[in-house]
């Protein structure tokens, strides 16, 4: 079936660090692929999103690219801050589906 | 409302007991989604509606899972006779396309944390 595998954690940074979290999927069609995050205490938010092979998604410093050829969607950060301590999610939807197939989640916690 | 909420925040059931959770999608949102995130995963679907109408509901884990959506807007989850693998955050998220649309955001709201004693 159609899933998501996304590096595990817990992963634990210094102010500034460069964050990657992996990410690869499985799907039997062309699935759009999604980034959301979950800050303690809040609901999920999409971070990001990619509907087509080659596009890149970004948005408060984050970046993914849509690689068909290794079916990933690796999530990056040049320099992350305190505030981006939160959970993330890698997540698909195929073309003409509405259901979000979401990876476990990986927490990520940056200190000061 | 600004964003889509969900009542009760927290709830503790014994097992056996009923539990109804609500969801307050974002105003005019048309379609509307449950998903469980079961400790240390990621969610999983359990039910679609557009409107009041109930499209999928493959998720649902079992027939004690029952969803409803009466008006188009606000929706409700019950779980009959709850187990302790009940435990879990149920999420509710709208988005505001009625066709199945890839460009479209669902929001989701805090989730209602389930405790099955």
């Amino acid at each position: 079936g159609d899933s998501v595998t996304q590096m595990e954690g817990p992963v634990t940074l210094s102010e500034e660090a460069f964050l990657t979290i992996n990410c690869t999927y499985t799907a039997t069609g062309y699935p759009s692929l999604f980034w959301y995050v979950q800050y303690p205490g809040e609901g999920l938010q999409l971070l990001l999103k990619a509907t087509k092979a080659d596009d890149k998604g970004s948005n408060k410093g984050f970046e993914a690219t849509y690689r068909k050829e290794t079916t990933s969607f690796h999530l990056e950060k040049g320099s992350v801050q305190v505030s981006d301590s939160a959970v993330y999610f890698c997540a698909l939807t195929l073309t003409n589906d509405y259901k979000l197939s979401f990876g476990a989640g990986t927490t990520v916690t940056v200190r000061a | 409302g600004a964003g889509v909420s969900q009542s009760p925040r927290y709830k503790v059931a014994k097992r056996g007991q009923d539990v109804a959770l609500r969801c307050d999608p974002i105003s005019g949102h048309v379609s509307l989604f449950w998903y469980q995130q079961a400790l240390g995963q990621g969610p999983e679907f359990l039910t679609y509606f557009q409107n009041e109408a109930q499209l999928d509901k493959s998720g649902l884990p079992s027939d004690r899972f029952f969803a409803e959506r009466p008006e188009g807007s606000v929706s409700t989850l019950k779980i009959q006779r709850t187990q302790q693998e009940d435990s879990a955050v149920y999420l509710c998220a709208s988005h505001n396309r009625r066709q199945k649309g890839l460009e479209e955001t669902q929001y989701f709201g805090p989730g209602t944390r389930l405790l099955v004693l």
